[in-house]
């Protein structure tokens, strides 16, 4: 079984411009969760979508926005960059949402911004 | 809420040898799990291994083995005969539910370092 994917894999934008993020889950999976993680903040909670819907976010401000897909297929969007979004932003997924399920990473996506 | 401290920034071992890491958590649910992740230089993330928190025995997976200590919040990860394709930074992480929330918490890593 594929694993779960991420493109791109390396982005370098400037302050203001946007991005989006793609993420595909493992076959079968219908819960995605983003995670960034930074030197400074380590690894954290972004979001989380099941079934199309986002049922968990992290304490991120409102530029950070995802959304799901049909066939579960995940993105996420920054808008107006700022330096300090320059990080490693970690997909993961799992069959459900739930504490007993274990979620598998994909590669991640590097964001340089500049 | 949940924390997970990982006190051991850095760790370096000779090959074959065993080491073990160190993870303590807090969280006020009964019903949670924890894992161990490694990230190698490549930056995936790879599952090492989970644990139940219901289940008193510790989990093993080849060479890699938990201590979990339930009362003492411990959950540390024994690596056995440590190869160099060991050397990663490696997160421990616990994960709960909480209404339809379910979220996963990581430790700030120890790097390891496997020497030859």
């Amino acid at each position: 079984k594929a694993g779960v994917t991420q493109t791109p894999r390396y982005l370098i934008k400037t302050r203001g411009q946007q991005v989006t993020l793609s993420c595909s889950p493992i076959s079968g999976h219908r819960s995605v969760s983003w995670y960034q993680q930074t030197p400074g903040q380590g690894l954290q909670f972004l979001f989380e979508y099941f079934s199309e819907t986002q049922r968990n976010k992290g304490n991120f401000p409102g530029r950070f926005s995802g959304r799901q897909f049909s066939n579960s297929r995940s993105e996420m969007n920054v808008s107006t960059l700022e330096l300090g979004d320059s990080a490693l932003y970690l997909c993961a997924s799992s069959l459900v949402p739930g504490s007993q399920e274990t979620q598998y990473f994909g590669p991640g996506t590097r964001l340089l911004v500049l | 809420a949940q924390t997970v401290t990982q006190s051991q920034p850095e760790m370096s071992v000779q090959e074959a040898e065993t080491v073990t890491l160190s993870c303590t958590y807090d969280t006020s649910e009964n019903n949670y799990y924890l894992f161990w992740y490694k990230q190698p230089p490549s930056r995936q993330m790879i599952l090492v291994i989970r644990q139940e928190a219901y289940k008193q025995q510790n989990a093993t997976e080849n060479r890699f083995s938990v201590n979990f200590q339930k009362a003492a919040k411990s959950f540390s990860l024994k690596i056995s005969d440590s190869q160099l394709g060991d050397t990663a930074m490696y997160f421990c992480a616990s994960q709960v539910s909480s209404g339809s929330a379910r979220q996963l918490t990581f430790g700030s890593g120890t790097q390891l370092t496997v020497l030859p």
